[in-house]
């Protein structure tokens, strides 16, 4: 069955320290990746996707994700954290079937301290 | 730019009432979906939309129905309200072209006492 699993529940990182936040997924074929952040109260924004060809993908607000067939993940990545990156940050993967259906994972509550 | 737009955005409601979440979208989007979203549990499919006039089941559609009368409008029902529908609401909508990302409305925030 597909799946996305998200091992961090939350993360403390400094502000101007770098960022990973991990992705696994399980999926049957190539699949379409997706970063989305949500801040609090707020709906899921898209920070970047996957399709396919490249491996490092640049989204918005400076992130990047690194896509490894041979793991099955799908890192996002920040050089340098703002204090305005505090949200939680979900993975995706799709599309699932009938409805091009999306599997999220759990999210990852980011906090950075000053 | 509207995108998705969710009302109302916040209810409460007692056990046993009913109430219709209402989603509009204005990007003449093919596909329409209803998500709640839990804390340590992401995003789960409630119900979704593959065209006017269509609706399926999603991972968790127990106690909601759906309908999808125009195109641009995907309404979530609850007949019943029961304290375990408690959740935060969230409808998105995407093209038709498997490759593109959902867009998501603000969330409806629902408590039932």
């Amino acid at each position: 069955a597909q799946s996305v699993t998200q091992p961090d529940i939350h993360i403390t990182v400094s502000e101007g320290a770098s960022l990973e936040l991990r992705c696994n997924y399980s999926y049957g074929a190539t699949p379409y990746l997706f970063w989305y952040v949500q801040s609090p109260g707020q709906g899921l924004q898209l920070l970047l996707k996957y399709f396919s060809g490249d491996t490092l993908f640049q989204g918005i607000k400076g992130f990047e994700a690194e896509f490894k067939r041979s793991q099955s993940s799908f890192n996002l990545r920040k050089p340098s954290v703002h204090w305005s990156d505090a949200a939680e940050y979900f993975c995706a993967v799709g599309p699932m079937e009938y409805g091009n259906k999306l599997v999220f994972g759990a999210g990852t509550i980011l906090r950075v301290k000053s | 730019n509207a995108g998705v737009t969710q009302t109302p955005k916040f209810r409460v409601l007692k056990t046993g009432q009913s109430m219709t979440l209402l989603c509009a979208q204005d990007m003449n989007h093919e596909y329409m979906y209803w998500y709640r979203q839990d804390p340590g549990m992401g995003l789960r499919l409630i119900h979704y939309s593959v065209g006017e006039g269509t609706t399926a089941k999603g991972e968790v559609p127990d106690g909601y129905n759906v309908s999808r009368l125009k195109k641009q409008n995907f309404l979530l029902g609850l007949e019943s309200a029961a304290p375990s529908q408690t959740s935060v609401y969230f409808c998105a909508s995407m093209g038709g072209r498997e490759n593109q990302p959902q867009h998501f409305g603000d969330g409806t925030r629902l408590s039932i006492l």
